[in-house]
């Protein structure tokens, strides 16, 4: 089974607007980190934001948010006020426990417009 | 500081051949991983060393491929006997052991088999 699913393949966005970008997990670790990663079109993998499954308030980073609902098991990624540069590759992923592997998502694909 | 750093950034080789890729992780990570992204694609896990724990060479894809991690540093990707299958980014990464610890990426070396 999927451990992370990112349902969106690809996201259009107007810039100056909000997006929100889907990603839920399974696991049946009680302790467990959700982390978003962009990747540009120049390829690097850029940490975004983290989440930790006992914090009690979602993550922020800047202009990027963690929607996170446990009992959902999602981690959504909001980006308000989106700028023509937050054009990428989106990647959730997953660590499981305080074990090292992480679990990465298919990906979605955000393209904002002028 | 010095970030991951992989090497060759680019490789193109012949199939048949034997390609070795190397990765130089962030210095007091614990962690290394490789994974591989073909073009447009998410990333498919390879495979990982957790100091001196035997890795988890769970996502190799055939007995082609290796991988050696020596003094917990400097990991070493190989592929032998090339196919053009094996045409793909291959990116390092390295983390910090457990919890908020994102993992940091290098910039991949491109495998182009012809």
């Amino acid at each position: 089974a999927q451990k992370i699913t990112q349902t969106q393949p690809g996201m259009f966005v107007q810039e100056k607007e909000a997006v929100t970008l889907d990603c839920t997990y399974d696991t049946s670790d009680p302790s467990y980190g959700l982390f978003w990663y962009k990747q540009p079109s120049s390829g690097e993998m850029i940490f975004l934001i983290y989440q930790g499954s006992y914090d009690q308030q979602n993550a922020t980073e800047g202009r990027y948010s963690l929607n996170f609902q446990k009992a959902r098991k999602s981690a959504n990624l909001v980006i308000s006020a989106s700028q023509l540069g937050d054009s990428a590759m989106y990647f959730c992923a997953m660590r499981e426990g305080e074990g090292q592997n992480f679990v990465f998502g298919p990906g979605t694909r955000l393209s904002v417009l002028p | 500081g010095a970030g991951v750093s992989q090497s060759p950034s680019n490789k193109v080789t012949e199939k048949g051949k034997d390609v070795e890729l190397r990765c130089d992780p962030i210095s007091g990570h614990t962690a290394l991983y490789w994974y591989r992204q073909s073009l447009g694609q998410g990333l498919e896990f390879l495979i990982y060393f957790q100091g001196n724990s035997a890795p988890d060479k769970s996502g190799l894809p055939s007995d082609r491929f290796s991988a050696e991690r020596t003094g917990g540093s400097v990991s070493t990707l190989t592929i032998q006997r090339t196919q053009q299958e094996d045409s793909a980014v291959y990116l390092c990464a390295s983390s910090l052991y457990g919890g908020s610890q994102p993992q940091h990426f290098g910039d991949g070396t491109r495998l182009s088999i012809l």
